[in-house]
């Protein structure tokens, strides 16, 4: 069995300060690591993934997280955040079986950017 | 990537009815997957839809609540039976990318709303 653990379910931050959004997961096997964001009212996106190589993963709008696997952490930061940043992130992870690549998601991280 | 429309995006219904979602997807896909997001709450995988086979449910959701059907490579629905308050969730759908990265693109989601 695999998990996602997102000790933040909220983080409050000014604009241009940098954030570090937290993930530590659990899991027996191998996985491939992501995040997603989802602005109100709207669907999932992909701000970036780990799938090997690399340990720092660079994504989209600035955003990077770096994987750890002695911690099993996969946190995201970004050095200097945006009113735009508000929104939900999401951890995720997957593990390949039979019936495809299933995703296990964490509960979630409120980003809050105020000016 | 892959381009997924949903419908309808939002409905609100009454309690015993049944909800019919669509998913459709720009480009053909084997695998196609439910989510449903409750108020507040990460996602929970429901079930995963393979063109031509039965849909593979998770714990706890079955097939008689949540009836699947797959027809072809780019569509799909999933069908809440019987609704009740507690089914009040954003349902989602995703499907795998067409490279071999593990990388899964959602659609914008089903706001469902039972009285």
């Amino acid at each position: 069995a695999q998990s996602v653990t997102q000790l933040d379910s909220q983080v409050p931050v000014f604009e241009e300060a940098p954030v570090e959004l937290r993930c530590n997961y659990s899991s027996s096997v191998s996985v491939y690591l992501f995040w997603y964001v989802q602005y109100p009212n709207q669907g999932l996106q992909l701000l970036l993934k780990y799938l090997s190589g690399s340990t720092l993963v660079k994504g989209i709008n600035g955003f990077e997280a770096e994987f750890n696997k002695s911690q099993t952490s996969f946190h995201l930061r970004k050095p200097s955040v945006h009113i735009s940043d508000t929104a939900e992130y999401f951890c995720a992870v997957s593990r390949r079986t039979g019936g495809g690549n299933k995703l296990t998601f964490g509960t979630g991280t409120q980003l809050k950017v105020e000016l | 990537s892959a381009v997924i429309s949903q419908k309808p995006s939002r409905d609100i219904c009454q309690r015993g009815t049944s909800l019919t979602i669509q998913c459709q997807v720009d480009s053909q896909v084997t695998m196609m997957f439910w989510y449903r997001q409750q108020p507040g709450q990460s996602l929970t995988l429901i079930a995963t839809a393979n063109q031509g086979s039965e849909a593979t449910y998770e714990s706890g959701f079955v097939i008689d609540k949540f009836p699947i059907s797959r027809p072809n490579l780019t569509f799909s629905t999933l069908t809440v039976s019987n609704m009740s308050p507690e089914d009040s969730s954003i349902y989602l759908c995703s499907v795998e990318g067409l490279a071999a990265d593990n990388e899964q693109f959602f659609g914008p989601g089903t706001r469902l709303t039972v009285l």
